[in-house]
């Protein structure tokens, strides 16, 4: 999973409380982003980070914070997790953003809302 | 309507049988194009890329890029057990920030011993 790690790997939690996940890189790069993976929608864009401090909103982003205060960690926090949030999340990263640029992911958390 | 389409499947086919997945898009302004395959309960990984119109062959492997019919296709030649997965176009153009791409939806593959 070209040095990307991902925690926790699975959790449950109830309706209304907070949640973090956090996704660690070995590979330096520049780029990182947060997906969600649901059945019949495909992979869909949360947040991204191009650099430490700076980040940017994608598809979904309704209910999601994001932070970057280290080149390696990119976390996902959803402030008062909600059922709609069920799904399978995952960290991808990428070297320099640009038109032949390619990104590479972790190996997913699963998130139970209940 | 969403911007990428592809099937779901399933689709189930014999060992050695030539397997297509296609995609069709409606954004004329996708120029890069990839397909990852992912298996259950794994991160999606990286199999092909592309860049506008063309064929591209890495094994047992062809992507072919139609930009004139807005349409893509993965060739995977004397398909294995081991090709069983989940396959997943993605595509983005050349501008916008964030190197952002658009997913399908996802062709979940069976290939039968």
């Amino acid at each position: 999973d070209a040095g990307i790690t991902q925690s926790p790997r699975h959790k449950v939690t109830e309706t209304g409380t907070p949640v973090t996940l956090r996704c660690h890189q070995t590979e330096n790069h520049r780029y990182m982003y947060w997906y969600r993976q649901d059945p019949g929608h495909g992979l869909r864009l949360i947040h991204y980070s191009y650099g430490v401090k700076d980040t940017d909103k994608g598809e979904v982003s309704d209910g999601y914070s994001v932070s970057r205060s280290k080149t390696e960690d990119f976390l996902l926090t959803l402030e008062s997790a909600t059922s709609s949030q069920t799904s399978v999340y995952f960290c991808a990263i990428s070297d320099s953003g640009t038109g032949t640029d390619t990104q590479y992911f972790g190996p997913g958390t699963r998130l139970t809302v209940l | 309507q969403k911007e990428v389409e592809q099937d779901p499947g399933p689709l189930s086919v014999p060992e050695g049988a030539i397997v297509s997945l296609n995609c069709t898009y409606s954004n004329s302004a996708f120029q890069y194009f990839m397909w990852y395959r992912q298996y259950s309960r794994k991160g999606p990984e990286l199999l092909m890329y592309t860049y506008s119109s063309g064929n591209k062959e890495d094994g047992r492997f062809t992507a072919q890029v139609d930009k004139s019919s807005k349409y893509i296709s993965l060739f995977i030649r004397d398909s294995q057990p081991s090709d069983s997965a989940t396959y997943l176009c993605a595509m983005k153009g050349i501008t916008g920030g964030g190197n952002k791409l658009t997913f399908g939806t996802g062709t979940q593959l069976k290939v039968e011993l």
